[in-house]
């Protein structure tokens, strides 16, 4: 089993839409969440953390089940720009090593 | 500019050559870790240094070296004992090196994609 795993889509949306991606971790000692943003070819980039009260940016809201062990992120209103690849993120018991899942794909058409 | 930089973008590899990337931040941070990429894949670490002078092996460090002689600076060594080295490596840092909550996200490099001829 991964450590980390997530749905790979892709999800298709049209722009508007709101769209929740899900996944699950293994270790219940992570104590840190993350997700990224990778774009086609280009390095990961932090969109937020995850914290256990929930957390909201602008569009994007993430939410921790420390019970169920899993992590997800809603976005509301996608815009063509969210096209991109999603990374879940789990610390590794400690702080310091993260654990990636594969990425959840993200399509959003006009 | 603060940020983290890696060299080259693109590296080409014949069979039983050594080729190091370099992975240099000005960020301060204590930090820094490598990882490679396959297509279809999650990254997958192989070897992290919490402070300068020391460093740990991932899950895949195997065909790899690495050293950290100055907080700046982590270059990694892909041998010839790496059977399969083709892959996108990614380096990446974090502000904090020793455990402990907060502070260790991690922010990365461009990469760079290896391919081996």
């Amino acid at each position: 089993r991964k450590e980390v795993e997530q749905d790979p889509g892709p999800f298709n949306v049209p722009e508007g839409a709101t769209v929740a991606f899900n996944c699950t971790y293994s270790n219940s000692a992570s104590q840190s969440f993350f997700w990224y943003r990778q774009d086609c070819r280009k390095e990961p980039k932090l969109l937020m953390s995850v914290y256990s009260s929930g957390n909201e940016d602008g569009r994007f809201t993430a939410q921790l089940n420390r019970a169920s062990q899993y992590i997800s992120l809603l976005i509301r209103d996608s815009k063509l720009s969210d096209s991109a690849t999603y990374l879940c993120v789990a610390s590794s018991g400690g702080y310091n090593k993260l654990i990636f899942g594969a990425g959840t794909r993200l399509a959003v058409h006009p | 500019d603060g940020g983290i930089t890696q060299s080259p973008k693109y590296l080409f590899r014949k069979e039983g050559q050594n080729v190091t990337l370099s992975c240099e931040q000005n960020l301060n941070h204590d930090a820094m870790y490598w990882y490679r990429q396959d297509p279809g894949q999650g990254l997958r670490l192989i070897y992290y240094s919490q402070i300068v002078n020391d460093f740990q092996k991932g899950d895949i460090a195997e065909g790899y070296s690495v050293s950290r002689e100055k907080k700046e600076s982590f270059p990694l060594t892909v041998t010839s004992a790496q059977k399969n080295p083709t892959a996108f490596y990614l380096c990446a840092s974090s502000i904090r090196g020793l455990a402990g909550a907060g502070d260790n996200e991690q922010f990365f490099g461009p990469g760079t994609r290896l391919t081996v001829l």
